[in-house]
């Protein structure tokens, strides 16, 4: 059975930074892209970023460029996001996902979601 | 800055078909967009139904399709079920390696 648990998330002050953490079991991770997709407290989907199944490729979205850094450690099946310079617009739910299948970006399998509170 | 676009809201009766779309605030959708469609119920995470405009997810019933239609991508749900009444957001490449989800369209069924 697939499964992605995050961690890390957590209130945290402006300008500060975090480390979100997902670990995956029940499939091969080192196969697959993975992805980060947060979503704010009423608010839609937004994706975030995705990494290719080596490490080597990585995409970012505008709104995160220059602070957020997505990386991965296949030898210990974890997925990180790297948070810094942090707003209060970065408050939100934030999502692993996995490549719906081996080669595609498109998250197929999620997390339950890791809640980061960015406030005075 | 490209802008996906949804319907807000719709509504449909049980046992009815509704058809949602997907479009881009400047250009039209096709399937070098790969579009995908997500279903999510308040608290929880996203359930993806479709991906690559319609290959459906696995465990997803065929009453979810997914197509083109025109220049946007489209999630049709034929025989509306109660449970079907979610939030649904579609997701579009829009080219170098980023994707960008739309703004969402909540279904109800009554």
């Amino acid at each position: 059975e697939v499964q992605l648990v995050e961690s890390g998330g957590g209130l945290v002050q402006p300008g500060g930074s975090l480390r979100l953490s997902c670990v995956a079991s029940g499939f091969s991770f080192s196969s697959y892209w993975m992805q980060w997709v947060r979503q704010a407290p009423g608010k839609g989907l937004v994706w975030v970023s995705r990494i290719s199944p080596d490490g080597s490729g990585t995409t970012h979205a505008d709104s995160v460029k220059g602070r957020f850094t997505i990386s991965r450690d296949n030898a210990k099946n974890t997925l990180f996001l790297q948070m810094s310079s942090l707003g209060v617009e970065d408050t939100a739910v934030y999502y692993c996902g996995r490549g719906i299948v081996v080669g595609s970006a498109v998250p197929g399998y999620w997390g339950q979601g890791i809640l980061v509170t960015v406030s005075p | 800055q490209t802008v996906v676009t949804q319907e807000p809201s719709f509504s449909v009766s049980p046992g009815g078909t509704v058809t949602l779309t997907c479009g881009l605030s400047s250009g039209s959708v096709s399937t070098t967009c790969y579009p995908s469609w997500f279903q999510q119920t308040p608290g929880q995470a996203p359930r993806t139904l479709i991906y690559n405009t319609n290959t459906r997810s696995s465990g997803v019933p065929d009453r979810f399709s997914g197509s083109i239609l025109g220049n946007k991508a489209a999630l049709t749900i034929t025989g509306a079920q109660a449970t079907d009444e979610s939030d649904y957001y579609c997701m579009l490449h829009v080219g170098s390696g980023i994707w960008v989800f739309g703004g969402g369209t909540k279904l109800t069924v009554l």
